[in-house]
């Protein structure tokens, strides 16, 4: 198994462009996550999917947007890129019961800087 | 609300025990982890603990929970220099979402 794969692994967006950071995991986990860590900070959640074409909000959804039509798969999206969106994203998964204390397993992240 | 607690920074010598502390507020949570994350690179778990749980040991780590007062510590024994790194505590809460909240992580440094 390949885990949780994210890409690219970095990228450098200039203001009010658009991407589509890519996240895919082959553990048939139902729940994916996008977290974001700004330097010096611990992760916030931006939005996840408890299942294929159920997602929703997380504390800071302002600028992005997901979808979920495959389990494995999970896109974030950036509709018009901002400096403060300069972050390393991170995506995770999980299984849906208790397997090993709901462990999140996450991908290797991907560096944003938006000039 | 959701609000996790860390200290900054840690220093220790090689072949010392260190202990991470980490508070939390919110008294619904499920289970706590600890996270460690090298330079440039992703999270990976070190260990959970359930929330009914006092204490869990695996290894060279232990995990202590106080839920009085809602703080857990990790020691590791014996830390190496390969242990150098941040660490992250984070909660589950019973949502449906089960995301986590994380602390800002404690940047720990091993000398030799």
């Amino acid at each position: 198994n390949a885990g949780v794969t994210q890409t690219p692994k970095f990228r450098i967006l200039k203001i009010g462009q658009s991407m589509t950071l890519q996240c895919a995991q082959d553990m048939n986990h139902n729940y994916m996550y996008w977290y974001r860590q700004d330097p010096g900070m611990g992760l916030k959640l931006i939005y996840y999917s408890v299942g294929a074409g159920i997602t929703d909000k997380g504390e800071v959804p302002n600028g992005y947007n997901v979808s979920r039509s495959t389990t494995e798969d999970f896109p974030l999206r950036l509709e018009l890129a901002a400096p403060s969106q300069t972050s390393v994203y991170f995506c995770a998964s999980r299984h849906r019961g208790t397997t090993r204390g709901e462990t999140q397993y996450f991908g290797p992240g991907t560096r944003l800087l938006v000039l | 609300g959701e609000d996790v607690e860390q200290s900054l920074f840690l220093s220790v010598r090689e072949g010392d025990s260190s202990v991470i502390n980490c508070t939390y507020t919110d008294s619904s949570s499920t289970y706590l982890y600890w996270y460690k994350q090298e330079p440039g690179a992703g999270l990976q778990l070190l260990t959970y603990i359930f929330s009914n749980m006092d204490m869990k040991q695996d290894q060279r780590l232990t995990v202590l929970l106080n839920k009085k007062d809602k703080h857990l510590s990790l020691r590791i024994a014996d830390t190496q220099t390969g242990d150098s790194a941040i660490y992250f505590c984070a909660e589950s809460i019973n949502t449906g979402r089960r995301a986590l909240t994380f602390g800002s992580g404690t940047r720990l440094q091993v000398q030799p």
